[in-house]
């Protein structure tokens, strides 16, 4: 089952650019990583999807490597309004024919003014 | 834009009851899960579903049960709840082609008194 590493905190100034990496090791040659935005009292809300390579999108840029144990959400000079935590999410093969999803512990990003 | 719906925002049960909380999602997915969120461990998979009356166990099932009687609706059940069931439940569906594009719910806080 793939495990997923991700930083607990990290804190920024407004207009800089954030990276967050996330780990997985053993995560399966066909699944997407994807990465999700989380605000107090709602749900976590889709950002990015990327197989390989770097993917960009209105919000972010996911940079991926080639062996595929890591990911790196960036996202381009952040406001106040980006203060929220990220999460990964990795589907792995858990046998029987199905995957399941993992989660990492997720990222608290704080944006200072 | 699709819509997830948790029948109850907050909760409040005693040690010993039965407790269901709904979700139906309104967009003709075929993936359904149910998450707890506690601080500091992230995001933990309950139970999962891929098609009605079907379900499978995530990393977390011990004192929980689901019920999937149609593709809309899955429903998680505490058959007796417990003080360490107090968490925030999170359900969330996607489709099968984007099965890692999860849709989220905006949880239900559920104390155990």
């Amino acid at each position: 089952l793939a495990k997923t590493t991700q930083p607990i905190s990290m804190d920024s100034y407004e207009g800089q650019e954030v990276n967050i990496t996330c780990s997985h090791n053993n995560i399966a040659t066909n699944d997407y990583i994807t990465w999700y935005q989380q605000f107090p009292s709602q749900g976590p809300r889709f950002i990015i999807q990327g197989y390989k390579t770097k993917v960009t999108n209105e919000v972010a840029s996911l940079f991926i490597p080639a062996d595929r144990k890591s990911s790196t959400l960036s996202l381009p000079r952040v406001s106040l309004s980006d203060t929220a935590v990220y999460y990964c999410l990795v589907a792995a093969y858990s046998g029987a024919g199905s995957y399941q999803l993992t989660f990492g512990k997720g990222t608290k990003l704080s944006v200072i003014p | 834009d699709v819509k997830v719906t948790q029948s109850s925002r907050y909760l409040v049960k005693r040690t010993g009851e039965k407790v269901f909380l709904e979700c139906v999602q309104d967009m003709d997915h075929e993936n359904m899960f149910w998450y707890r969120q506690d601080p500091g461990l992230g995001l933990r998979l309950i139970y999962f579903s891929y098609d009605v009356k079907m379900k499978e166990k995530g990393d977390i099932p011990e004192g929980y049960s689901v019920s999937r009687e149609k593709k809309e609706r899955f429903s998680l059940i505490l058959e007796s709840a417990s003080t360490n069931q107090t968490s925030m439940y999170l359900c969330a569906s996607s489709s099968r082609e984007g099965s890692e594009k999860l849709f989220f719910g905006s949880g239900t806080q559920l104390s155990v008194l």
